[in-house]
């Protein structure tokens, strides 16, 4: 079965310093990965997509993610967080119509 | 535009009462679906729909009805309301009707829905 998990259900960072979500999936064949990001009481927002090429996908806000095959993880990461990044992030697989999501991870940045 | 909008943002309904949740996009998207969030499970698919005509069953289908007679509207219906289907509701479309779950998805606001 193709599924994407997420093992952290909270990361806490403090503002200014780098932020790491992590995500790893589990899929026979080429994984299309994607990050997307919601924000309290609001629908969710694409941040990031890997189809092919590049392991390290830019995606908005400044976001980036970081395929690797061999370690199956497709960890969303950003060099200097904000209090404004605090929202909760889904990895999610495509699975050929529709996306499997992971739980989620809640971002917490203070100040 | 205004990209993908649902009603009502807010719903309560008793057990057993029906009702239709609607979902509308602007942007001639073909891939439209619908996804129940709850806490800690993420987004589960109930429906899908690849075009006008077109739709199929997601991983929780049971006690949903959708149906696509327009390209832009997309309704969930709920046939007979039960406290488990107490959830936020999000609709979502994608550009492309074959490869749609490739491409960027926008979502809807949601919709709050209980049932007591």
């Amino acid at each position: 079965a193709q599924s994407v998990a997420q093992p952290e259900d909270q990361v806490n960072v403090a503002e200014g310093n780098p932020l790491t979500v992590k995500c790893t999936y589990s899929v026979s064949g080429n994984p299309y990965l994607f990050w997307y990001v919601q924000y309290p009481n609001r629908g969710l927002q694409f941040l990031l997509k890997y189809i092919t090429g590049d392991n390290l996908v830019k995606g908005s806000y400044g976001f980036e993610a970081e395929f690797n095959k061999s370690q199956t993880s497709f960890h969303l990461k950003k060099p200097s967080a904000l209090v404004s990044d605090s929202a909760l992030y889904f990895c999610a697989l495509n699975s050929g119509y529709a996306l499997n999501f992971g739980k989620g991870t809640s971002l917490l940045v203070t100040p | 535009n205004a990209g993908v909008t649902q009603t009502p943002k807010f719903q309560v309904l008793k057990t057993g009462q029906s009702m239709t949740l609607q979902c509308a996009q602007d942007m001639n998207h073909e891939y439209m679906s619908w996804y129940r969030q709850d806490p800690g499970m993420g987004l589960r698919l109930i429906h899908y729909s690849v075009g006008a005509g077109i739709t199929d069953q997601g991983e929780v289908p049971n006690g949903y009805n959708v149906s696509r007679s327009t390209t832009e509207d997309f309704p969930l219906r709920l046939l007979s309301a039960a406290p488990s289907q107490t959830s936020v509701y999000f609709c979502a479309s994608s550009y492309s009707p074959w490869t749609g779950a490739l491409y960027e998805q926008y979502f809807g606001p949601g919709t709050r829905l209980t049932v007591t």
